[in-house]
């Protein structure tokens, strides 16, 4: 079936830390990739999408690469703020349905 | 612009009572949906609705009931209470099923069953 997995947090970083979440991902076809952020007492926003393969999504400074020959969404930032600090998720959609299938998130804490 | 309301934000019930969990959009998506997260566990697809009288069961629906008589809204009813409901739910809309839309969520309703 379709899965998704990312990596386990939280994570703690210092303000202007590389910031690297990794997401790789289980599915049949083509499926479209996300990233989206949850930000304390909020509910879920769009960071990022890819919709194929050598696609690379970004916005606010993040980027993520869709590889297809190794199953991957990771999720980049160059010089973490500590307004970043959130709740990420990775996910993917290939129902005609359009539900999304969601990793468990990675917790983000950004030190100043 | 409101994009999906849900409301209460937060709610305490008893086990055995039972609540509706309403959610409304103003972007006229036809499509619709529930999930729960339940901490460390990402979201999980309780209903989903693709058009008003139009709905079906995701991947955790039991003790979970939805109907969809508009295109705004799309509420979730609890019947009978019990803790393992106890976790923060949020409702979402998309414009089309179609894969590569985005999904907007409402707030959240988080919900504790004692």
């Amino acid at each position: 079936g379709n899965s998704v997995t990312q990596m386990e947090g939280p994570v703690t970083l210092s303000e202007e830390a590389f910031l690297t979440i990794n997401c790789t991902y289980t599915a049949t076809g083509y499926p479209s990739l996300f990233w989206y952020v949850q930000y304390p007492g909020e509910g879920l926003q769009l960071l990022l999408k890819a919709t194929k393969a050598d696609d690379k999504g970004s916005n606010k400074g993040f980027e993520a690469t869709y590889r297809k020959e190794t199953t991957s969404f990771h999720l980049e930032k160059g010089s973490v703020q500590v307004s970043d600090s959130a709740v990420y998720f990775c996910a993917l959609n290939r129902g005609s349905q359009g539900n999304l299938i969601f990793g468990k998130g990675t917790k983000l804490s950004v030190k100043p | 612009n409101a994009g999906v309301t849900q409301t209460p934000k937060f709610r305490i019930l008893k086990i055995g009572q039972s609540m509706t969990l309403q959610c409304t959009q103003d972007m006229n998506h036809n499509y619709m949906y529930w999930y729960r997260q339940d901490p460390g566990m990402g979201l999980k697809l309780i209903y989903y609705s693709v058009g008003a009288g139009i709905t079906d069961k995701g991947e955790v629906p039991n003790g979970y009931n939805v109907s969809r008589s508009t295109t705004e809204d799309f509420p979730l009813r609890l019947e009978l209470a019990a803790p393992s409901q106890t976790s923060v739910y949020f409702c979402a809309s998309t414009p089309q099923g179609e894969g590569r839309a985005e999904a907007f969520f409402g707030q959240g309703t988080r919900l504790t069953v004692v």
